[in-house]
């Protein structure tokens, strides 16, 4: 497996405003992915983060909105720009290993007002 | 895209009971089927998955079965004890067109063990 961890676990946020968001893993992966839970919901992915190119979003999410930096193989960032009541939200990174198997960061819990 | 189907919503048993829950999904180029736990206010967390060339795996309490004609696959808890609530998540993973391999996951089922 490998350790991951997030900054902030959570930050509450002005309208308008921007957060950064930290994901750090204990080793060198190709792999990083960042997610969105919503409150009593399911996981939907966000973007896939590859080291040295630039992120592949899903359907619905635009680099705009959430820029993801990946400057090494261990770090990747997750923005979320002029937030809104409706980004309020759990988001994790998770990193993919080559055994298929993916592990998930603590999330940061992001509320806005 | 992908699409993962996930039953029930909610489950309650009695402690010692067995649960079961059951995901269906669309693309038949996924060939990996993880499931994860979550806990209140924690992450997901991995417990077992299944490989398209596998029909069954057991860990302990936990088994995965899968059926790639009829693509769905469930997971079975055996001997449930109060630790085992929790919501959990199935997902179905293949390789996209960037070679990352992505999950799509159901719902989630909200598993309530009661003592």
């Amino acid at each position: 497996s490998a350790v991951i961890s997030q900054k902030p676990s959570r930050d509450i946020c002005q309208r308008g405003t921007s957060l950064t968001i930290q994901c750090q893993v204990d080793s060198q992966v190709t792999m990083m992915f960042w997610y969105r839970q919503q409150p009593g919901q399911s996981l939907t992915l966000i973007a896939t983060a590859n080291q040295g190119s630039e992120a592949t979003y899903e359907s619905g999410f635009v680099i705009d909105k959430f820029p993801i930096s990946r400057p090494n193989l261990t770090f990747s960032t997750l923005t979320v720009s002029n937030l809104s009541p409706e980004d309020s939200s759990i988001y994790l990174c998770s990193v993919g290993l080559a055994s298929y198997e993916q592990y998930f960061g603590p999330g940061t819990r992001l509320t806005v007002t | 895209g992908e699409n993962v189907e996930q039953h029930p919503s909610t489950l309650s048993v009695q402690e010692g009971d067995s649960a079961v829950i059951k995901c269906t999904y669309s693309d038949s180029a996924s060939n990996y089927f993880p499931w994860y736990k979550q806990e209140l206010g924690k992450r997901p967390q991995l417990i077992i998955d299944i490989r398209s060339n596998v029909g069954e795996k057991k860990d302990q309490r936990i088994a995965v079965t899968l059926n790639k004609t009829a693509k769905h696959f469930s997971l079975h808890i055996t001997e449930t004890q109060p630790e085992d609530s929790a919501v959990y998540f199935c997902a179905a993973s293949k390789r996209n067109s960037g070679s990352a391999r992505q999950l799509t996951f159901g719902s989630g089922t909200q598993l309530t063990v009661l003592p």
